[in-house]
């Protein structure tokens, strides 16, 4: 059972380059997440989905996209990369409202 | 809107030593309440959780109460080990219905030594 799959591991960009981080999960979870993760601060929510066509903004959109064409899939665009974009970012899903996250093992972003 | 507070760290501790790391929350409505480990390099694994006052979440021999008097979830282990070493973070639910995800205190670093 994979849960929640996050690829890549790791990126480093050039600031203005765009890239997709992928996640994928197995679980027929409803409700997606996507965070970033910055040392000493915990995790920040970017967007949600709440099913497939449906995504909503979180804490700090600015600079991120996401689209929800299928319930498995659940990708963050940044489309002009800056050094401010330099995190861990996790991807998460849930069966309901109110119920704990499953985790990917992150992805790792240094934009230079 | 809610927050989760907790102690600062990083936290260091013999083995074999009694853990406590504190955590308190400011939420509207009813929210669930949770702790997540994060072994480094790894993503965040669920550790326990309560769903309403009173209720005690545990697992591998750590523990925490949900004290809605107090607005706290402090999370306790009677007898730590090196392999629990980690980052720890308190979380909550959307108190106020809605999907948004949870909400994560900063994380607590622990650190175990021999």
């Amino acid at each position: 059972n994979a849960g929640v799959t996050q690829t890549p591991k790791f990126r480093i960009l050039k600031i203005g380059q765009s890239m997709t981080l992928q996640c994928t999960q197995d679980m027929n979870h409803n409700y997606m997440y996507w965070y970033r993760q910055d040392p000493g601060m915990g995790l920040k929510l970017i967007y949600y989905s709440v099913g497939a066509g449906i995504t909503d903004k979180g804490e700090v959109p600015n600079g991120y996209n996401v689209s929800r064409s299928t319930t498995e899939d659940f990708p963050l665009r940044l489309e002009l990369a800056a050094p401010s974009q330099t995190s861990v970012y996790f991807c998460a899903s849930s069966y309901a409202e109110n119920t704990e996250a499953f985790f990917g093992q992150g992805t790792r972003l240094t934009v230079v | 809107g809610d927050s989760v507070t907790q102690m600062e760290g990083p936290v260091t501790l013999s083995e074999e030593a009694f853990l406590t790391i504190n955590c308190t929350y400011t939420a509207t409505g009813y929210p669930s309440l949770f702790w997540y480990v994060q072994y480094p390099g790894e993503g965040l694994q669920l550790l326990l959780k309560a769903t309403k006052a009173d209720d005690k979440g545990s697992n591998k021999g750590f523990e925490a109460t949900y004290r809605k008097e107090t607005t706290s979830f402090h999370l306790e282990k009677g007898s730590v080990q090196v392999s629990d070493s980690a980052v720890y973070f308190c979380a909550l639910s959307g108190s106020g219905g809605g999907a948004d995800g949870l909400t994560f205190g900063k994380g607590t670093h622990l650190i175990i030594q021999p």
